[in-house]
């Protein structure tokens, strides 16, 4: 079975550009969370999204978004990039929202410039 | 307040020798859960071990090992015959409340480890 996969794996934007991350979650599981890790850190959560619908959100501003599908794949969404959002994106799936194990995906690289 | 505090921000182990890494958390919830990851250079973050506030035995996965001392709000994690792949970043982190509210996990800043031949 596949695990969790995001997409792009790495990724070069200029500052105030717009991002789009992906994830797709372990087949059945319903729940997805977003985290950021800078370097050096922890991770830091950002959204977590069940059944299609927001179940929490970190201290990001609002130029984070996210969304899930149908399918219970997910899209976070980063609008007027910063350099400081330069980061390890990870997202994370679970079959419900209140699991006792999250599995995380490889993480997307980005860097902005 | 830092919720989750690992103090050893690198520790070197030889290779079959045992290690206990060190993680204290900060909560006021009674119901809390608390979980070890290990992350490589890769960057995936991969499920070691997990310890719910209310378990009365400690958790053990294979060669892990939690060692929970709730009275002391620690929750040190023990590798046993260390391997050479077993070097990586090690995060301690915690999710608090139940149900509708348990959706976050907290981290620390992580532990790297490094396991000579």
């Amino acid at each position: 079975d596949a695990g969790v996969t995001q997409s792009p794996t790495h990724l070069i934007k200029t500052r105030g550009q717009h991002v789009t991350l992906r994830c797709s979650p372990i087949s059945g599981h319903k729940s997805v969370s977003w985290y950021q890790q800078v370097l050096g850190q922890g991770p830091q959560f950002i959204f977590q999204y069940y059944e299609k619908e927001e179940r929490g959100r970190g201290n990001f501003p609002d130029r984070f978004s996210a969304r899930q599908f149908p399918n219970y794949s997910s899209e976070l969404n980063v609008n007027a990039l910063l350099l400081g959002d330069s980061a390890l994106y990870l997202c994370a799936s679970s079959f419900y929202d209140w699991n006792t194990e999250a599995f995380f995906g490889q993480g997307t690289r980005l860097t902005v410039v | 307040a830092q919720k989750i505090t690992q103090t050893q921000p690198g520790m070197f182990v030889q290779e079959k020798e045992a290690v206990t890494l060190d993680c204290t958390y900060d909560t006021s919830d009674p119901s809390y859960g608390l979980f070890w990851y290990k992350q490589p250079s890769s960057g995936e973050m991969i499920f070691l071990i997990y310890q719910g506030s209310y378990d009365q035995q400690n958790a053990t996965e294979g060669r892990y090992s939690l060692n929970f001392q709730k009275a002391r709000k620690s929750a040190n994690l023990v590798i046993s015959a260390s391997q050479l792949g077993d070097s990586a970043m090690y995060f301690c982190a915690m999710r608090e409340g139940s149900g509708g509210s348990n959706y976050k996990l907290t981290f620390g800043k992580g532990t790297l480890l490094t396991v000579n031949p």
